[in-house]
């Protein structure tokens, strides 16, 4: 069956410190992989997006990468502070559908 | 804020109400989207527009009706809910089906149906 996972425990870390997420996925061939952050009460905003034939996407503090021989894309904030505790999704459209297909998040905890 | 709103932010009703949500959007996008996101569950798709034409249902109850007047707006009609549907309701546009489909949420409706 298709998956895409992500650690649903929360990611707790110490300020200044990078916070990596994880996000795996089986069964699909993703033509690109988005990531968004969500803040409580709020809607999805969207951050990064990479494609299938990019390895790595910057954006100041975050980057994202992208490994589809291990079906995985990888999600850092560098030097994170407080202001970056929140939800963090990722989502991947199939080569087959049009469809946004989203993980069940990670919460990311960045402790003054 | 994302060019997304939604009103009512809070809804409370009873399984025998029929209410309305209502999503407008400001980006002049072509594609509209209702999404349900309940708790530790990921967003789950439930209809899609895509330049005023319905282009997804993605298996939803007949109790949840979708409407799509113009390319801004989106409405989603409720009538005799189940307590099970109470979740975070999102509207999301992009500027039109398919390519690169990056998507902009709108705040959500929390709905409670008792």
């Amino acid at each position: 069956s298709q998956k895409i996972e992500q650690n649903s425990e929360a990611l707790n870390i110490q300020e200044g410190k990078t916070a990596t997420l994880t996000c795996n996925y089986t069964n699909y061939s993703p033509a690109y992989l988005q990531w968004y952050r969500q803040d409580p009460g709020r809607g999805p905003v969207f951050l990064l997006l990479i494609r299938e034939n990019e390895k790595e996407k910057r954006k100041e503090r975050l980057k994202v990468t992208f490994d589809t021989t291990l079906k995985q894309s990888l999600f850092h904030i560098t030097a994170s502070q407080p202001a970056d505790s929140a939800t963090y999704l990722c989502a991947l459209v199939s080569d087959s559908s049009y469809k946004l297909i989203f993980g069940s998040g990670t919460r990311l905890l960045v402790r003054p | 804020e994302t060019g997304v709103t939604q009103t009512p932010r809070h809804l409370v009703m009873g399984m025998t109400n029929k209410k309305s949500l209502k999503c407008e959007q400001h980006l002049g996008h072509n594609a509209m989207y209702w999404y349900k996101q309940s708790a530790k569950k990921p967003l789950e798709l439930m209809f899609v527009y895509n330049f005023k034409e319905q282009t997804e249902n993605n298996s939803v109850p007949s109790r949840f009706s979708p409407e799509c007047p113009n390319s801004s707006h989106l409405f989603l009609h409720l009538h005799t809910l189940q307590p099970e549907d109470s979740a975070l309701y999102l509207c999301a546009s992009s500027p039109k089906r398919g390519d690169t489909d990056t998507q902009y949420f709108g705040p959500g409706t929390r709905l409670t149906v008792l």
